[in-house]
């Protein structure tokens, strides 16, 4: 059975940083392309970025390039996202995917002073 | 890249039919096979219930179908019962690697 088990969040100041993770198991992880999406209070779905099977590829959605970065360590079954200069927006429910395919049960970020 | 265009909300009686409708362009529902479908319910992660534009992942229904024409998917649940209500979410892979969602449809069985 796949799962995925995200963590990290918590609460962090406007301009703040925070790396959440995903340990993943039940699938060949170092096969298949990893996704985060986001959902803020009471809000829909935005997809976030991607990372091919070996890390060689990322993509982001426009409003968080150059502020976040999403990376795995294959070795570890795990995907990463890197958060930096965090606003009040960013505030959401961060979920982790396989393949769009499966979801985990995602991490709260709070981004408030 | 804009969101792609879901009605949002539709309604149904149990045992009825709903369709619910999601609109892109050619760089992403129209060119692209990878349209998914979601369903949330309240306090729980989103469920794949359909993907790549009409196939159901083991385990659903078979009361939900997806189908596209064009520009448009669209994802039809019949013989609605309780449980189907919920928000319900599509995907399509767009131009560029992006993936993008439509706004969400709110489905109430009345």
């Amino acid at each position: 059975e796949v799962q995925l088990v995200e963590s990290g969040g918590g609460l962090v100041q406007p301009g703040g940083s925070l790396r959440l993770s995903c340990a993943t198991s039940g699938f060949i992880f170092s096969e298949y392309w990893m996704s985060w999406v986001r959902q803020a209070p009471g809000k829909g779905l935005e997809w976030l970025a991607n990372i091919k099977e070996d890390g060689s590829e990322k993509n982001y959605v426009e409003s968080v390039k150059g502020r976040f970065t999403i990376s795995r360590d294959n070795a570890k079954n795990s995907l990463y996202l890197q958060m930096n200069s965090l606003r009040a927006e960013d505030t959401a429910v961060y979920y982790c995917l396989y393949k769009m395919d499966v979801w985990g049960k995602g991490t709260t970020v709070t981004v408030s002073s | 890249q804009s969101a792609l265009t879901q009605p949002a909300s539709v309604s149904g009686s149990p045992g009825q039919s709903i369709t619910i409708s999601c609109t892109g362009t050619d760089n992403d529902v129209g060119g692209y096979k990878f349209v998914s479908w979601y369903q949330q319910h309240p306090g729980q992660a989103p469920k794949l219930m359909i993907y790549d534009v009409s196939n159901r992942p083991s385990g659903i229904s078979n009361r939900f179908s997806g189908s596209r024409s064009d520009n448009t998917a669209s994802l039809t649940i019949s013989g609605l019962q309780a449980e189907d209500e919920a928000v319900y979410y599509c995907s399509s892979y767009a131009s560029g690697g992006l993936w993008l969602f439509g706004g969400g449809t709110e489905l109430t069985v009345l």
